[in-house]
């Protein structure tokens, strides 16, 4: 198994542009999430999905967009970056809600400029 | 709104020394996480406490979870040099959603 697996690694965007964060799991996982990592705050829930088709906002979703049309991926877009949005970005996995562990992918850290 | 308040923010310990970690949270919940971070790495699991009381023990480090006064403790025995990293707590509230504390940065100096 892979795990979770988060790409890109880093990403360097200008004020107003556009992209997608991707996020995809090989364990069959029903939960999955996405924080955000800046200095001093711990990690921040944007956006989570409890199974293919249903998504929900976390603490902190303004700017962002999330679908989940398969079980395996759940990719976060970000609309119009703007420099706020400068952060390290980690998805996260579980097997259903019951599940004991969360799974973190690696992160993506990404800077706006 | 699920609130947690982790301290201290910051600890800097001698090797050999013991010393605890307290996370303090608002409402209700189910479990609570212990993860460590090192620097520019992602998060790993160190403990899931599932019910009040819970003890769980890991090395040098020890979890506990007391639900009726929203409180969980990590314990650091003899600290070491490995153990230097960020450490964080989080309860999980309703619609299953983590919440975390703001860390504690652990130095263990020689």
């Amino acid at each position: 198994n892979a795990g979770v697996t988060q790409t890109p690694k880093f990403q360097v965007l200008k004020t107003g542009q556009s992209m997608t964060l991707q996020c995809a799991q090989d364990m069959n996982h029903e939960y999955m999430s996405w924080y955000r990592q800046d200095p001093g705050m711990g990690l921040r829930l944007i956006h989570y999905s409890v199974g293919a088709g249903i998504t929900d906002q976390g603490e902190v979703p303004n700017g962002y967009n999330v679908s989940r049309s398969t079980t395996e991926d759940f990719p976060l877009r970000l609309l119009s970056a703007a420099p706020s949005q400068t952060s390290v970005y980690f998805c996260a996995s579980s097997y259903g809600v019951a599940g004991i562990e969360q799974f973190f992918g690696p992160g993506t850290r990404l800077t706006v400029l | 709104e699920l609130k947690v308040e982790q301290n201290p923010l910051f600890l800097s310990m001698q090797e050999g020394k013991n010393y605890t970690i307290y996370c303090n949270y608002s409402t209700t919940s189910d479990r609570l996480y212990w993860y460590r971070q090192d620097p520019g790495k992602s998060l790993e699991s160190l403990f899931v406490l599932l019910s009040n009381g819970a003890v769980k023990q890991e090395g040098r480090l020890m979890a506990s979870l007391d639900t009726k006064a929203r409180l969980s403790t990590l314990h650091i025995t003899a600290a070491v040099h490995d153990l230097s990293a960020t450490y964080f707590c989080a309860p999980r509230g309703s619609n299953y959603k983590l919440t975390f504390g703001k860390g504690t940065l652990l130095t263990v100096n020689p």
